[in-house]
């Protein structure tokens, strides 16, 4: 079983709906967790954190995290062809700077 | 402020070299992770340097090392390249590599091996 697991996709998903991504993770004691999107030749960028059960919002952006299911989840809403990209979920545990990161969704937003 | 700097961005190798790769990061982090990204294998975490300390490591072998600086720059060096080596190597900071840190990654340095 892979530490942190994605959909890898591709999803495809027409402008202006919501786009929902998930991630699952094995190690019950990690603490903070990441969504990072990637476009095509470029470096991760952040979009969300979060570290407490519920959910937690950003613009367009929500993330849900659900520690008992072990589950986050990314949701944009009134997507954008400019969110065709590949996100990325990543965990950390308390091993100070160590990331685990999933092997990423790709997402297609369709005009 | 400035973000995290890498040098070089493409580098170009034959097997058996060896390669210094550089990181900045962004002015005041003190941690500094770097990540190999491959298409097959993902973004894999290499190793984690604070306060000039290797403070994580990955499961890579011993041919990739690393170093940090007093004013937190960042060095990774792989001996004896391998074709599997080619990858994009990341870079990340933050501020003290704490559970709540947020990484802020570099372009990257896009290897090479022929």
């Amino acid at each position: 079983q892979k530490e942190v697991e994605q959909n890898s996709g591709p999803l495809s998903v027409p402008e202006g709906a919501i786009a929902s991504l998930n991630c699952t993770y094995s190690d019950r004691g990690s603490q903070s967790f990441f969504w990072y999107r990637q476009y095509s030749g470029k470096s991760p960028e952040l979009i969300m954190s979060i570290y407490s059960n519920g959910d937690k919002e950003d613009g367009r952006f929500t993330a849900q995290l659900n520690k008992a299911s072990q589950y986050v989840s990314l949701l944009i809403r009134d997507s954008q062809p400019s969110d065709s990209a590949t996100y990325l979920c990543a965990v950390k545990g308390n091993q100070g700077g160590k990331l685990i990161f999933g092997q990423g969704t790709e997402l297609s937003v369709k005009p | 402020k400035a973000g995290v700097t890498q040098t070089p961005r493409y580098l170009i190798k034959t097997r058996g070299q060896q390669v210094t790769l550089s990181c900045s990061p962004i002015s005041g982090h003190r941690s500094v992770s770097w990540y190999q990204q491959t298409p097959g294998q993902g973004l894999q975490f290499l190793f984690e340097y604070f306060s000039e300390t290797q403070r994580n490591k990955g499961n890579f072998p011993g041919r990739f090392s690393g170093r940090q600086f007093s004013n937190s720059r960042s060095e990774m060096n792989v001996s004896t390249l391998e074709l599997g080596d080619s990858a994009l190597y990341l870079c990340a900071s933050s501020a003290a590599g704490g559970f709540i840190d947020t990484q802020y990654f570099g372009p990257g340095t896009r290897l090479t091996v022929l």
